[in-house]
C-alpha cells in the first residue's frame, strides 16, 4: 500500500537554487495539500487543492508554488531557495469531507535544508 | 486569527500513569476536533475523532467542551510507546484543508 509518497526525503540546496518535491498518492483522493513544520511552529498550511486544476494558498504560501494537474500528483515548487525555507516538508491528501472523517494521509516527509 | 493552543511540555511520566492534554481552540465556529498523533521524526497520523459527547478508543478518552471551547485527550495506564507529540486538530466550516488548524503540539514522554 503506497498511500502518500515523497520525493526526495533529503535535500540540500544553496541559496537562489530552484527545486520541486513531489507528491503522489494512489487513494484517488480530492484533496492534496503541503505543510512545513518547523521547531516551535507546528505544521502550518502552504498551498492546496481541493481537485484537479485546483489550488489555492494557504498560512504561509510565499516562495512556493504549486500545480494539480492529475487527481494523483501534487507537486510543490521552490522557486528561489531561501534560508528560512529550510524545514520538513509534508505532502497530505485526504478524501473531501475532511470536516467528517478529519483524517488527513501524510507522506513520510522531505527534510530540505538551505545553505 | 485562528488558533489552536496547547502546552508544549514535555510531559515526563512513569508507565502505567495516567495522563491528560487539553487543547483550547479560539473560533466558536470549529466543526470538528481531532486528536493526531507523531512519533519523533515521522508523519503525523490520526488518533481519533473528537465527539460531543466524549468517546473512547482502548485507554483513550476523548472530550470536548463547546461552552469552554477545549478538548482533551486522557491516556490510562501510559505504556513507553505512548511516547510521541499529540497534535491538537480543528476544522473550522467546510471540509477543505484550507479550514484545518493544527496546534503546535504537546510532546509526551513516557518512563520505564
Amino acid at each position: 500500500n503506497a498511500g502518500v509518497t515523497q520525493t526526495p526525503k533529503f535535500q540540500v540546496l544553496k541559496t537562489g537554487q530552484s527545486m520541486t518535491l513531489q507528491c503522489a498518492q494512489d487513494m484517488n483522493h480530492e484533496y492534496m495539500s503541503w505543510y512545513r513544520q518547523d521547531p516551535g511552529m507546528g505544521l502550518r498550511l502552504i498551498h492546496y487543492s481541493v481537485g484537479a486544476g485546483i489550488t489555492d494558498q494557504g498560512e504561509v504560501p510565499n516562495g512556493y508554488n504549486v500545480s494539480r494537474s492529475t487527481t494523483e500528483d501534487f507537486p510543490l515548487r521552490l522557486l528561489s531557495a531561501a534560508p528560512s525555507q529550510t524545514s520538513v516538508y509534508f505532502c497530505a491528501s485526504s478524501y473531501a469531507d475532511l470536516a467528517s472523517t478529519g483524517e488527513l494521509f501524510f507522506g513520510e516527509g522531505s527534510r530540505l535544508t538551505v545553505l | 486569527r485562528k488558533e489552536v493552543e496547547q502546552d508544549p511540555g514535555p510531559f515526563n511520566v512513569p508507565e502505567g500513569a495516567t495522563v491528560a492534554f487539553n487543547c483550547t481552540y479560539s473560533n466558536s465556529a470549529s466543526q470538528s476536533f481531532f486528536w493526531y498523533r507523531q512519533d519523533c521524526r515521522k508523519e503525523p497520523k490520526l488518533l481519533m475523532s473528537v465527539y460531543s459527547s466524549g468517546n473512547e478508543d482502548g485507554r483513550f478518552t476523548a472530550q470536548l467542551n463547546r461552552a469552554s471551547q477545549y478538548i482533551s485527550l486522557l491516556i490510562r495506564d501510559s505504556k513507553l510507546s505512548d511516547s510521541a507529540t499529540y497534535l491538537c486538530v480543528v476544522t473550522l466550516y467546510g471540509g477543505s484543508q484550507g479550514n484545518l488548524i493544527f496546534g503546535k503540539g504537546t510532546k509526551l514522554s513516557v518512563k520505564p
